[in-house]
């Protein structure tokens, strides 16, 4: 059974400081990562797309990619209350034509 | 412009009725897919359609019947509704569903309530 893991939470955090978030996948085959956002009510808004190992920055956000370890993770610098969410990692399935998506971490940005 | 629509953005029927929800991209993507997120907020994916043709077909009822009319369309129709059937259904779409996969976007919801 392909999974995405993620921890539940909530992670808490204050305004201004670094968020980091985990996932870790078991299809050695997945070549593509997700990460979304989902506010309480609303549909998931991707944020950052990751298919080589290492590090893509997309202003506030970095998303980081190890295969070796099949370790996928996002960092928030800055954070700030309006960041307080759901983010749901997924991964593409290496040998079918879907995503695999984790449970989501809830995230909150205390001020 | 709305890039993914759905329709309605409730539906609240009882047990037993016949319901359709619709989706549309202006995105031009090629694939459209159909997911329901339970209240423990597990995305789960129930259908997609590459160019009209049904590419996955999760274990899903065959209440549930997904039917698109052409790429920019693709509308879920649920028969015999049942109480387990209340979620919400996100409509999604991407440019193409080979690796690397483009991302998905997704539609606004369908919040079903089955009373």
């Amino acid at each position: 059974q392909k999974e995405v893991e993620q921890n539940s939470g909530p992670l808490s955090v204050p305004e201004g400081a670094i968020a980091s978030l985990n996932c870790t996948y078991s299809d050695r085959g997945s070549q593509s990562f997700f990460w979304y956002r989902q506010y309480s009510g609303k549909s998931p808004e991707l944020i950052m797309s990751i298919y080589s190992n290492g590090d893509k920055e997309d202003g506030r956000f970095t998303a980081q990619l190890n295969k070796a370890s099949q370790y996928v993770s996002l960092l928030i610098r800055d954070s700030q209350p309006s960041d307080s969410a759901t983010y749901l990692c997924a991964a593409h399935a290496g040998n079918n034509r879907k995503l695999i998506w984790g449970l989501g971490t809830s995230l909150g940005v205390n001020p | 412009d709305t890039a993914v629509s759905q329709t309605p953005k409730y539906l609240v029927t009882q047990m037993g009725n016949d319901k359709s929800i619709k989706c549309e991209q202006n995105l031009g993507h090629d694939t459209m897919y159909w997911y329901k997120q339970d209240s423990k907020k597990f995305l789960k994916i129930m259908f997609s359609y590459n160019n009209k043709e049904l590419i996955i077909n999760e274990t899903v009822p065959n209440r549930f019947s997904p039917k698109s009319p052409d790429k920019a369309h693709l509308n879920l129709h649920i028969n015999s509704l049942e109480l387990g059937d209340s979620a919400v259904y996100f409509c999604a779409s991407s440019q193409d569903d080979r690796v690397p996969v483009y991302e998905q976007f997704f539609g606004p919801g369908t919040r079903l309530t089955v009373l």
